[in-house]
């Protein structure tokens, strides 16, 4: 069964900190995503990567950054976490040709 | 300018009650279309996806959806809803390519009654 995994169902973190999200993937999938979802707004894309150590900037990539060191995991970062970055967060997968996007379950990130 | 539109945020219907969930896209290539449902605090669970062949696709949990060129849309349907499927529906639009980004509507939720 296709499985993504996220480090964190929930995290709560400081203003200035430096947060890291992890997300899995074990279908050997080329293509992964990052989401943010928020009320009203829908999911929209951060990061993708479609190779390892390969990213490409989505739609709202400011104050975020990604890494991809192996094929199965891609890591969300952010430099230093402001409040406005509060907000649901998608990790995703895909193989190469336009298949579906499975998503993992989420982090809720509350930054104070 | 490629987008997705579910104009309905919010659906309440009564258990046993038919169900369509509207969207509208635009999309300059040969679309491939998704609709995504969201359980409370979940990540999204893909229903039904349409790439080409039959309009009328079928998907999990008694959903189906048809896609219609000329009017840009692919509505989602359910002809007997019931009490679990209150959830938020997303409908999603992509191409063919080895970077599939997909373009998200902003969402349905839709409340059931008893």
């Amino acid at each position: 069964d296709v499985k993504v995994t996220q480090s964190s169902r929930y995290l709560v973190k400081r203003t200035g900190e430096k947060v890291f999200l992890e997300c899995v993937q074990d279908m050997d999938h080329e293509n992964m995503f990052w989401y943010r979802q928020d009320p009203g707004l829908g999911l929209r894309l951060i990061y993708f990567s479609y190779d390892v150590k390969m990213k490409e900037k989505g739609d709202i990539p400011e104050g975020y950054s990604v890494s991809r060191e192996k094929k199965e995991r891609f890591s969300l970062i952010l430099e230093s976490a402001s409040t406005n970055q509060t907000s649901m967060y998608l990790c995703a997968s895909s193989g190469p040709w336009g298949e579906t996007q499975y998503f993992g379950p989420g982090t809720r990130l509350l930054v104070l | 300018a490629q987008s997705v539109t579910q104009p309905d945020i919010h659906i309440t219907v009564s258990e046993g009650a038919s169900l369509e969930l509207r969207c509208n896209y635009s999309y300059g290539a040969t679309p491939y279309l998704f609709w995504y449902v969201q359980s409370p605090g979940q990540g999204l669970q893909l229903l039904l996806k349409y790439f080409s062949g039959d309009t009328l696709v079928q998907g999990i949990k008694g959903f189906e959806a048809e896609f219609k060129r000329s009017q840009s849309s692919f509505n989602l349907r359910k002809p007997s809803v019931h009490w679990s499927d209150a959830a938020e529906y997303f409908c999603a639009v992509g191409g063919l390519g080895a970077t599939n980004k997909l373009i998200f509507g902003t969402g349905t939720l839709l409340a059931v009654q008893p």
